[in-house]
């Protein structure tokens, strides 16, 4: 049973370009959830997704990004006109359900934009 | 605000010795509560979680004790390994909603 597979894992992008991570979530989970983490700091809760729906987008930046959990495929986090501030690691979790349910990690994909 | 953070950012544990992690929490609505191992360049790791119905949990070579009266968690790891070190968070998820909080974390180095 593979794990939550996230990729790349590692992206650069120049300052105005778009950056398009990817997750797949366990096998069997249908909710996702997607964190960024500044270095040397706790994950910050971004969005969570169940197929085809944004259930909570509480964390997301209001401008310039998105995500999306397609009927079909991975969730894709996307950020639009990268900044240098967006530099940072974006993990994807997965869980069977959600609220105390456990949510499984990914590798993390890292962004370095230039 | 509801916040979950950790009493001391890094910890220096000698090999075979048994280590502590604490970590206090201030929302009293908080009813499950998990630690996570990092590994530098990995994903968080489930290790092991605790709902707030019970007040220690034990896994292989961990503890996790609840103290709800003082909002207090810890970790305790027996007979620490040099495949321990990395840092640890505590995090809260409260059954009624989805988001993992996330405390800032506390390096765990191993002396041999």
């Amino acid at each position: 049973n593979a794990g939550v597979m996230q990729n790349p894992r590692h992206l650069v992008r120049r300052r105005g370009q778009e950056a398009r991570l990817r997750c797949s979530p366990m096998k069997g989970h249908s909710h996702v959830y997607w964190y960024r983490q500044l270095p040397e700091e706790g994950l910050k809760f971004m969005v969570y997704l169940q197929k085809e729906n944004i259930i909570d987008e509480s964390g997301m930046p209001k401008e310039r990004f998105s995500a999306e959990f397609p009927k079909e495929g991975p969730s894709i986090l996307r950020i639009q006109q990268v900044v240098r501030g967006d530099s940072a690691a974006y993990f994807c979790a997965s869980s069977p359900g959600t609220g105390g349910d456990i949510q499984y990690f990914g590798a993390g994909t890292r962004l370095s934009v230039l | 605000g509801e916040s979950v953070g950790l009493h001391l950012p890094t910890l220096s544990v000698q090999e075979g010795d048994n280590s502590i992690i604490n970590c206090a929490y201030s929302n009293s609505a908080s009813d499950y509560f998990i630690w996570y191992k990092q590994e530098s360049g990995k994903g968080p790791q489930f290790i092991i979680d605790i709902r707030s119905n019970m007040d220690k949990r034990q896994g292989q070579r961990v503890t996790v004790l609840l103290n709800k009266t003082v909002k207090h968690l810890s970790l305790q790891i027996a007979a620490t390994q040099p495949g321990d070190s990395a840092v640890y968070f505590c995090a809260e998820n409260r059954s009624s909603a989805s988001k993992i909080i996330f405390g800032s974390g506390t390096r765990l180095s191993i002396r041999p």
